[in-house]
């Protein structure tokens, strides 16, 4: 499986700030996902990030909220805008392996916290 | 609306017994089914997928699926402690083939 990796690990910010998560693998990938994981919850698919095209989102997410960047096969970024308390979570990236069944594999996650 | 229901436990079963785990999904074009573990404070991990009618074997774990009646389980024997974590079901649809997930069953291995 890929090797993922995700900066920052961790963040506190204060609220009203912006902060850009990067997602970083080791091998070209097609497909890349953005999640979003609530304290005690499930994970949430934010977006789906393509090389070359415009993310998509999905249902309760928005682009002036949740930009997304992915200028090639091996990297992403989601930037989180005008954080509030509510947008305290683990973000989380993943990539579909390739092989055309579905599975995809997670990154280790960004801890937000947002005073 | 696309949905995955998991039983949310917690499940706590004695060393060395048979956790079974369950979960039912609502979209009948999902093609294939996943589970994740999730220790606290890590991402998940893929430790079984299953796209056909039927049980898969690895190791320990038996996945299995009916899609009839869309339901798919995870069976874990010779349970061991560090088995305790939360377990993810997904299922993956559409063209793009993202995953659904469901809340998570905790399970807990006591020794």
């Amino acid at each position: 499986s890929a090797v993922i990796s995700q900066k920052p690990s961790r963040d506190i910010c204060q609220r009203g700030t912006s902060l850009t998560i990067q997602c970083q693998v080791d091998s070209q990938v097609t497909m890349m996902f953005w999640y979003r994981q609530q304290p005690g919850q499930s994970l949430t698919l934010i977006a789906t990030a393509n090389q070359g095209s415009e993310a998509t989102y999905e249902s309760g997410f928005v682009i002036d909220k949740f930009p997304i960047s992915r200028p090639n096969l091996t990297f992403s970024t989601l930037t989180v805008s005008n954080m509030s308390p509510e947008d305290s979570s683990i973000y989380l990236c993943s990539v579909e392996s390739g092989r055309g069944i579905g599975e995809q594999f997670f990154g280790p996650g960004t801890r937000l916290t947002v005073l | 609306q696309k949905e995955v229901e998991q039983n949310s436990g917690p499940l706590s079963v004695p060393e060395g017994a048979i956790a079974s785990l369950n979960c039912t999904y609502s979209d009948r074009g999902s093609q294939s089914f996943f589970w994740y573990r999730q220790y606290s404070g890590k991402s998940p991990e893929l430790i079984m997928f299953i796209y056909s009618n039927g049980d898969k074997e690895d190791g320990r774990f038996t996945a299995q699926l009916n899609k009839a009646s869309q339901y798919v389980s995870l069976l874990i024997r010779d349970s061991q402690p560090s088995d305790s974590a939360t377990y993810l079901c997904a299922a993956s649809s559409g063209s793009a083939r993202q995953l659904t997930f469901g809340s998570g069953t905790q399970l807990t291995v006591l020794p």
